[in-house]
């Protein structure tokens, strides 16, 4: 099957600026899951959908952040405006309903500078 | 306040030799715990996890112990191979959590052959 796909792989903005970054999960996965990496921290869960639902969005760090998942199917994190500290790998997690923690397949990220 | 730590940031071991990954943290909710692996340019892959109820469980190379009145937990594997060169996470959740995963930093293993 084929993986959690992101995209862009790569984003550079500028400071204030609008970014898009989208998230295609494995199909039949009801579990979408958004987390970060600022360079040389932990990744921290931003937050979860269970289709189209967000089951928990406390990760999110303020409003300039938006997270949709249209459908259930494929997911949008909206920046807007984007600011210096908002640089980071963001990864984006699915699983299927009742897997559990080992059923996490992460897409390989979306690595966003904002200069 | 960090909840999982991984202290040391990096590790090199000798191939062959065994590469002894340590976590902590501080949260005595948390009731599972796992291990990622991950590549330059790719996401975190599943690699083992651990129930509360257990101290150890074992998946060929790999094993995780867990000592829960120290809340530590390690990742030991044997025999370390270069291909094992990567970054390991360590994360950990509890009952209810709803699916969110907290994540030490990692730590940058090097496997030389």
């Amino acid at each position: 099957e084929a993986g959690v796909t992101q995209f862009p792989s790569h984003s550079v903005i500028e400071k204030g600026q609008t970014v898009t970054l989208r998230c295609d999960p494995i199909s039949g996965h009801d579990n979408l899951y958004w987390y970060r990496r600022v360079m040389g921290k932990e990744i921290k869960f931003l937050l979860h959908f269970v289709k189209e639902s967000k089951q928990d969005e406390s990760g999110m760090p303020n409003n300039r952040f938006l997270a949709e998942r249209t459908g259930g199917t494929y997911s949008t994190l909206k920046v807007q405006p984007a600011e210096l500290e908002d640089s980071g790998v963001y990864f984006c997690a699915s699983s299927r309903a009742g897997t559990g923690f080992g059923g996490y397949t992460f897409g390989s990220g979306t690595r966003l500078t904002v200069v | 306040d960090q909840q999982v730590k991984q202290n040391s940031p990096s590790l090199s071991v000798q191939e062959g030799r065994i590469s002894i990954l340590n976590c902590d943290y501080t949260n005595s909710m948390f009731d599972y715990f796992l291990w990622y692996k991950k590549y330059p340019a790719e996401g975190p892959t599943f690699l083992i996890s651990i129930s509360s109820i257990k101290d150890k469980n074992e998946d060929g190379r790999f094993t995780v112990f867990l000592n829960k009145s120290a809340k530590h937990l390690s990742l030991h594997i044997v025999p370390s191979q270069p291909g094992d060169s990567a970054v390991y996470f360590c994360a950990a959740s509890e009952t209810g959590s709803q699916g969110n995963l907290i994540f030490g930093k990692g730590t940058k293993l090097s496997v030389k052959p």
